[in-house]
């Protein structure tokens, strides 16, 4: 069975230039999460979805970046105007989460954005 | 004070040599996962844990909840091993679903 896949593994863009990433999530998993992560840094949480709902945006830069889930199965990240702050690599994670914990963790690849 | 620190930020060690990677944390938890990164590559889920022991071929992770401390050990560590360990707690005083990462331990095995 597929991994969860990420689409594009890099980007490079200009600043004020939009850019989207794509995630599918492994089959069955009802969480998907959109993390950010800087050279040597942990994953810093964006969004997580639980099914087709946005659960936790608290972090997502509500003015140039976006998400949706719609049909609870795949989900695209967007930004728009991309800034230099932005160049980072975007991981998509998905589990299945139950009443007792959020189960085991599967990552993508992540998407490598650079900002010129 | 980071909920999740880990110990050591950086560890070089000698093909061969035992190794431990020790997480703590703060927060009321769920599980705790161990994860694994290689440089410009994915994260790999290692274990997740809740209590007691698990071992996968050369690794080893514990946890104790009374303690809120994790170790990760590796046995005859390999220069493939070589990767950045990341800890990361389910925080069950918050949402099921909401994860709290360490800043990761970067291991360098030498042959």
């Amino acid at each position: 069975e597929a991994g969860v896949v990420q689409s594009p593994r890099y980007k490079i863009i200009e600043k004020k230039q939009p850019v989207a990433f794509w995630c599918n999530p492994i089959s069955g998993h009802n969480t998907l999460y959109w993390y950010l992560q800087n050279l040597g840094q942990g994953p810093e949480l964006l969004i997580r979805y639980e099914n087709e709902e946005a659960v936790d945006d608290s972090q997502l830069p509500k003015d140039r970046f976006s998400a949706e889930r719609l049909k609870g199965v795949d989900s695209t990240l967007k930004i728009q105007p991309a800034e230099l702050g932005d160049s980072a690599v975007y991981l998509c994670a998905s589990s299945h989460l139950t009443d007792l914990n959020t189960g085991e963790l599967f990552f993508g690849e992540g998407s490598r954005l650079t900002v010129l | 004070k980071n909920e999740v620190e880990q110990s050591p930020q950086n560890l070089t060690a000698q093909e061969g040599e035992f190794i431990t990677i020790n997480c703590s944390y703060s927060v009321g938890i769920s599980a705790l996962h161990w994860l694994q990164q290689h440089p410009g590559g994915g994260i790999v889920s290692l274990f997740m844990l809740s209590s007691g022991k698990k071992k996968h071929g050369r690794l080893i992770a514990t946890i104790n909840i009374q303690e809120k401390h994790s170790s990760l050990h590796i046995t005859a560590s390999h220069p493939r091993d070589s990767a950045v360990y990341i800890c990361a707690v389910s925080d069950y005083g918050g949402s099921q679903g909401n994860l709290i990462f360490g800043k990761g331990t970067k291991l360098s095995v030498k042959p």
